[in-house]
């Protein structure tokens, strides 16, 4: 079953512009991940942000994490049109497996 | 540094037919993951393996899914017999270890099963 959920499933904004994509999950984590891919790529690591992290950068991306909501949001700020992909987040499969289980994704589009 | 390689990049065969995927992990990784991603169940995990052991197969499919990892620096996944149903991109992906590490994903193999 899917544990983390994006929202919204697609998103087109125009170059410049800030993009933020949200995640809800399920049960109890002690992190959270997100990923890019491109089309007919593999999955690319972006950042992993810890249960006793409630923020974290990596150049123009910035990670919230709400364990309270059960939340997670990524914004990445003067967006690129490299920057088009589809965003997952991915959450602990449970009981600190290794193996992640992943939402359905926000498909983001960057407008040259 | 070399990534997570994985052959071949596409398949195409009919049903009934043995199908085996190959995966190289980043050498000196420890974890090894096996996933497959349709557009109706997105992504899913199949099976990982820790130091060369199988950890959890709660994914695989069904009896006609098997993984292997003789060594550290090969793991396969073969379908036999295939079906359509079985027709998905197939990713593998290694990681450092230990538990919350990211994950480094090869380019997967496009499988199509007529």
């Amino acid at each position: 079953s899917q544990q983390g959920e994006e929202d919204p499933q697609a998103l087109s904004i125009q170059e410049g512009e800030n993009a933020t994509m949200n995640c809800s999950y399920k049960t109890s984590i002690n992190n959270l991940q997100w990923y890019r891919q491109n089309s007919g790529r593999g999955l690319v690591h972006l950042i992993l942000i810890r249960s006793n992290e409630r923020e974290k950068h990596s150049g123009r991306l910035r990670v919230t994490l709400d364990t309270s909501k059960k939340s997670s949001s990524l914004l990445i700020t003067a967006s690129r049109a490299a920057d088009t992909a589809s965003y997952f987040c991915a959450t602990p499969q449970g009981g600190g497996a290794d193996g992640l289980t992943f939402g359905k994704g926000t498909h983001l589009i960057i407008q040259p | 540094d070399a990534g997570v390689i994985q052959s071949p990049r596409h398949e195409v065969t009919e049903m009934g037919q043995e199908v085996t995927l190959r995966c190289k992990p980043i050498s000196g990784h420890n974890s090894l993951f096996w996933y497959r991603q349709t557009m109706m169940r997105g992504l899913e995990l199949l099976i990982y393996f820790n130091n060369n052991v199988p950890i959890d197969d709660s994914g695989m499919p069904e009896d006609r899914f098997s993984a292997k990892m003789p060594n550290a620096s090969f793991s396969t996944l073969k379908i036999q017999p295939s079906e359509p149903r079985d027709s998905a991109v197939y990713f593998c992906a290694s990681s450092r270890g230990p538990r919350a590490s990211a994950q480094h994903f090869g380019d997967g193999t496009r499988l199509s099963i007529l």
